[in-house]
């Protein structure tokens, strides 16, 4: 595609609720990115794919995450018994490039925002 | 502390004016520092990318970079009000040779050029 698709846009869940958030990457981009953005600060980095290994998952809050993307193409994470400090602006990004190789350049989607009440 | 430090706004200054977004760091490791923009109910957008102490210049956007003082800037030129966007500085790590995606990003400084 033209760019790093992400669905849904928004999404509204209620506490204890699970979620699944999706991202499908620029084509051939080997490396995908899962960031979290609260409301008036930068993104954090959550967990890192190469192709379908998950390489990183270092920045997971909590074993209620959890991210995967079996064929090496869309990711999905998945967000179980969802709480309020979950709420936020979910980014995934993809890049072309192969770890170990500089000069990176990520390309992010718009983002899912969720907000549990 | 965090490991990156960004005041976060928000900056108001009119059409033309010489904007200055500033970082600061404290983790040694850093070796590649960028810019992002984004819009609102948009994701980050790659403006500047830079790896050693200096300049660099894109077009209106110069990118500065002082290891030593652990600290980085952008300026925007002749600023439009099509900046207005929240800026956000970013850095990584070199480790082992390697370097990915594993991005720390800044707070974010919302800005608005105003006619």
């Amino acid at each position: 595609g033209a760019g790093v698709s992400q669905s849904p846009r928004y999404k509204v869940a209620k506490r204890g609720q699970d979620v699944a958030l999706r991202c499908d990457p620029i084509s051939g981009h080997v490396s995908l990115f899962w960031y979290q953005q609260a409301l008036g600060q930068g993104p954090e980095f959550l967990t890192y794919f190469q192709n379908e290994a998950q390489l990183d998952k270092s920045g997971l809050p909590s074993d209620r995450f959890f991210a995967e993307r079996p064929e090496g193409s869309v990711s999905t994470l998945k967000i179980q018994r969802t709480q309020q400090e979950d709420s936020a602006v979910y980014l995934c990004a993809s890049s072309s490039h192969l770890r170990g190789i500089t000069n990176e350049k990520l390309f992010f989607g718009s983002g899912t925002q969720l907000s549990v009440l | 502390q965090k490991e990156v430090e960004q005041d976060p706004g928000p900056l108001s200054v009119p059409e033309g004016a010489i904007v200055s977004l500033n970082c600061t760091y404290s983790n040694s490791a850093f070796q590649y520092f960028m810019w992002y923009r984004q819009y609102s109910r948009k994701g980050p957008e790659l403006l500047m990318y830079t790896y050693s102490s200096g300049n660099k210049e894109d077009g209106r956007f110069t990118a500065q970079v002082d290891k030593s003082s652990k600290y980085i800037s952008l300026f925007i030129r002749d600023s439009q009000p099509s900046d207005s966007a929240t800026y956000l500085c970013a850095m990584s790590a070199y480790a082992g040779g390697t370097s990915y995606g594993k991005l720390t990003f800044g707070q974010g400084t919302i800005l608005t050029v105003h006619p």
